[in-house]
């Protein structure tokens, strides 16, 4: 069975740091997505990033990057310079590309960001 | 940009009532699927739909849940007689893949619709 475990429920910080939220994952099999969405407080879900477990490169965009490591099962963010609109709660999904039955993903429990002035 | 939209963006019901939150996936996509969030809670999956048949459902998508697709462009969930707990945002998502490319694309959400039962 998968599982994603965002360990941080709640982070803050002042705006300008550099902020890293966690997330570990179980999964059996071999080849799976990983996801990164944020929720704004407007409640929608928007993706951030999407990627393969066959790719470990680590991903730049903008202020946002991602630490990909198998050898952990961990899939961490990293807000470079955070900003009062960063303010958010994330989630971190899986999917696994061995279920026949419909790509459903598993999220996290999500962390709150707040970016403090 | 193409959007799944969703509505209403705010249902509310008394309890034992029937319910339907309707989607439009973005048009090209092939797989729809239902979520829902507690308030403060994780997002959970619901049911997959493909080729106008289920793929998938977990096991909170009892018999009270139901999916269809209407028509073209429209996918709808009903709920036949809501129960308190079934308050939640409930999210519509789909994605475009199909064959198995289908598992590494990406799902993109509507807005929600946030269900109230009274």
């Amino acid at each position: 069975a998968q599982k994603v475990t965002q360990a941080q429920t709640e982070i803050s910080v002042v705006e300008k740091e550099d902020v890293t939220l966690d997330c570990v994952y179980e999964t059996r099999d071999t080849t799976y997505y990983l996801f990164w969405y944020k929720q704004p407080p407007s409640g929608e879900l928007v993706f951030l990033i999407r990627r393969n477990s066959f790719d470990e490169q680590n991903e730049i965009s903008g202020r946002y990057s991602w630490n990909f490591q198998k050898s952990t099962s961990s899939f961490n963010f990293t807000i470079t310079a955070s900003q009062v609109v960063d303010s958010a709660v994330y989630f971190c999904a899986l999917s696994e590309a061995n279920n026949n039955a419909g790509n459903m993903l598993t999220f996290g429990g999500g962390t709150r960001l707040m970016v403090k002035p | 940009e193409p959007e799944v939209t969703q509505t209403p963006s705010h249902q509310v019901t008394q309890m034992g009532q029937e319910v339907i939150l309707r989607c439009v996936p973005i048009s090209n996509h092939l797989y729809f699927y239902w979520y829902r969030q507690i308030l403060g809670q994780k997002v959970e999956f619901l049911v997959s739909f493909y080729n106008n048949e289920i793929s998938e459902k977990s096991e909170i998508f009892d018999d009270q849940f139901s999916v269809e697709r209407p028509d073209g462009s429209n996918f709808t969930l009903k709920i036949r007689s809501t129960k308190l707990e079934d308050s939640a945002m409930y999210f519509c998502a789909s994605s475009h893949a199909s064959g198995r490319a289908r598992f590494t694309d990406t799902q993109y959400f509507g807005p929600g619709t946030r269900l109230t039962v009274l």
